[in-house]
């Protein structure tokens, strides 16, 4: 399996606060994306990284921001929380921009 | 914008019986990947197929790629408890991008004992 960590794995908080998920990995990939699963809309690509600082939208970036300054890490950032973003939000890695490997998700509840 | 239609969403059941997911669209893809995902987990590669017409087999299961690289199928013969869960077809646009694949929507299956 490909080294890749999220945390954390679970979070409560509340309308209005900043939350701040992190995906980490050990295998050097390339290529880093941020996605969301919900209920009959499957996996959505929030933000996507094609190599250190180089970053780019998905289809449902509103209301997320993204910052990966090494390699190994990709932050994503929800400013200002809302119900809406309640979800669960995986990571994926890629080197060869087709198969992707993902992390084990973090389930984020917004009160 | 390319989609990937899976069909059927929700299939269950029993062990023992064969079953048959589709993955359809009306764009070409330069390969095709299926992942298996089970609760609380995130998916799980299980096979990638790149040539139209492919054909590749993991144990009990088959999967097929169209021949002009559309379309894709999964079969498992003889299905066990242990294939329940959602099973996601992604494909990756020709031509590469940096924003990755093209998801469906899951083919969430139950198989009962």
């Amino acid at each position: 399996d490909a080294g890749i960590t999220q945390s954390p794995r679970h979070k409560v908080t509340e309308t209005g606060t900043p939350v701040t998920l992190r995906c980490h990995q050990t295998e050097n990939h390339r290529y880093m994306y941020w996605y969301r699963q919900d209920p009959g809309h499957g996996l959505r690509l929030i933000h996507y990284s094609y190599g250190v600082k180089d970053t780019d939208k998905g289809e449902v970036s509103d209301g997320y921001s993204v910052s990966r300054s090494k390699t190994e890490d990709f932050l994503l950032t929800l400013e200002s929380a809302t119900s809406s973003q309640t979800s669960v939000y995986f990571c994926a890695i890629s080197q060869l921009q087709e198969t992707q490997y993902f992390g084990p998700g973090t389930r984020l509840l917004v009160l | 914008t390319q989609l990937l239609e899976q069909s059927p969403q929700f299939l269950s059941i029993q062990e023992g019986e064969n079953l048959t997911v589709y993955c359809n669209s009306s764009s070409v893809f330069s390969s095709l990947q299926w992942y298996r995902q089970e609760p609380g987990e995130g998916p799980v590669l299980l096979v990638t197929v790149v040539t139209g017409g492919e054909v590749k087999k993991l144990k009990r299961l088959t999967f097929q790629f169209g021949d002009a690289r559309k379309d894709s199928s999964l079969h498992i013969t003889a299905a066990q408890p242990g294939d329940t869960g959602l099973y996601l077809c992604a494909g990756a646009k020709v031509g590469g991008g940096a924003d990755g694949l093209t998801f469906g929507k899951g083919t969430h299956l139950i198989i009962q004992p």
